[in-house]
């Protein structure tokens, strides 16, 4: 079945940048996601993107596909405290699809 | 909006006791999820309704029973709550282009 592999910690410095790693073993995987959860909250979706794309841009957020080795990462710049948050990268087979499968979460902690 | 609302927010049950979770969407959604999340595990799958009247069963959907009552609500009841159901339960709802799923904030449900 499809897996989501993540490390499960993180921890960077205020300022520096964060790079937040998953791997993917679903090669059907269309839609890839990133969640953010903050303490004592539900989730919510960060970025996603297309498996024909390469990169993707969102202001501090740049979201790096390489779909031959199934990896995805997320690199916060200027990572801020109010970062701190557990993130979950999340795939589907795609828009008709109505299951994410959901990798474990990275906590990222950031020391100011 | 208020989005996907949960209640309660948190319980106590003692083994054997029954109780449903409640969840409404007011986004007017079609597929709604249960999911159910403990520490190292990530998000599990419980079950989903892909639209009103029908539910399918997921990842984790032993000791469980949902109910989608209309388009807006989808219930999950435990018969006999047992300490391994201790965890927290998000619900969601897919918007309607398929890409994100948006979450309540939880029902933390501790099982003695």
């Amino acid at each position: 079945g499809e897996d989501v592999e993540q490390s499960l910690f993180l921890s960077v410095r205020e300022g520096d940048s964060s790079v937040i790693n998953c791997t993917y073993t679903d090669s059907s995987s269309t839609y890839l996601y990133w969640y953010k959860q903050e303490p004592g909250a539900g989730l919510q979706l960060l970025t996603y993107i297309f498996s024909n794309m390469d990169m993707k841009q969102d202001q501090r957020l740049t979201v790096l596909l390489n779909k031959k080795d199934k990896h995805l990462s997320l690199r916060i710049a200027d990572t801020q405290t109010g970062d701190s948050a557990i993130y979950f990268c999340a795939e589907s087979e795609g828009a008709g699809s109505y299951q994410l499968t959901f990798g474990k979460g990275t906590k990222l902690s950031v020391i100011p | 909006n208020a989005g996907v609302t949960q209640t309660p927010k948190f319980q106590v049950l003692k083994t054997g006791q029954s109780m449903t979770l409640q969840c409404a969407q007011d986004m007017n959604h079609n597929s709604m999820y249960w999911y159910r999340q403990d520490p190292g595990m990530g998000l599990r799958l419980i079950y989903y309704s892909a639209s009103e009247g029908t539910t399918d069963k997921g990842e984790v959907p032993n000791g469980y029973n949902v109910s989608r009552l209309n388009k807006r609500e989808f219930s999950l009841r435990l018969e006999s709550a047992a300490p391994s159901q201790t965890s927290v339960y998000f619900c969601a709802s897919l918007d309607p282009r398929g890409y994100e799923q948006y979450f309540g904030p939880g029902t933390r449900l501790t099982v003695t």
